[in-house]
């Protein structure tokens, strides 16, 4: 059983192009995340979501747009990609403590 | 603004063998909650230990056991009897009201047989 489900797990798509990444959690908890881990294996946080609320923004380009349609799911939709998007892209969900990652999503942008 | 600093890009140890990671962090607060991840190759985040700011005891997983020093803000992790599965990228990271994670810069370690 999955806990944290990202789909896709590769992306490549080619500049200017919008993709979207989706994620759902089965564990029940009240916040997700999404995280960015660049070419030298850097993570940072971009947005996390209570309850279908937005709680964290971090500096992301406008770009770049969470979406929670429901507790269990927070997808990521990024318009106009560029080069310096491609990355590994991480969904994680946390109860209290303990944050559980997804498999990650890597975007090859060409 | 808090920041995670893992000083040693590199480690690598023989199979069987100790090896310690190093993780110092910079913080106001005095409640926080700090942890050690594992990347293999897979890609895979995992958890590996983790430590609440206000307890003083250090936690301990089977092999791996944290050097927590709450003054001098230090955070590392020790590896005994090490496997050739534990190669990976092992990363720091802080926690904080909001429950942002905020991570170091990793360290590659690799197990020699």
């Amino acid at each position: 059983d999955t806990a944290v489900s990202q789909t896709p797990k590769y992306l490549v798509t080619q500049m200017g192009n919008d993709k979207s990444i989706k994620c759902e959690q089965n564990l029940g908890h009240d916040t997700m995340y999404w995280y960015k881990q660049d070419s030298k294996k850097f993570l940072k946080i971009m947005f996390s979501y209570n309850n279908k609320e937005l709680i964290i923004n971090e500096t992301v380009p406008n770009r770049f747009s969470p979406k929670s349609p429901d507790k269990a799911h927070l997808n990521l939709h990024i318009n106009s990609l560029e080069l310096g998007d491609s990355a590994v892209y991480f969904c994680a969900s946390s109860q209290r403590d303990e944050q559980y990652f997804g498999p990650g999503t890597r975007l090859t942008v060409t | 603004a808090q920041t995670v600093t893992q000083s040693q890009p590199e480690m690598s140890v023989q199979e069987a063998e100790t090896v310690t990671l190093s993780c110092t962090y910079d913080t106001s607060e005095s409640d926080y909650y700090l942890f050690w991840y594992k990347q293999p190759p897979s890609r895979q985040m995992i958890l590996v230990i983790r430590q609440e700011a206000y307890k003083q005891q250090n936690a301990t997983e089977n092999r791996f056991s944290v050097n927590f020093q709450k003054a001098a803000k230090s955070f590392s992790l020790k590896i005994s009897d090490s496997q050739l599965g534990d190669a990976a990228m092992y990363f720091c990271a802080y926690r904080w009201g909001a429950q942002k994670l905020v991570f170091g810069q990793g360290t590659r370690l690799t197990i020699n047989p």
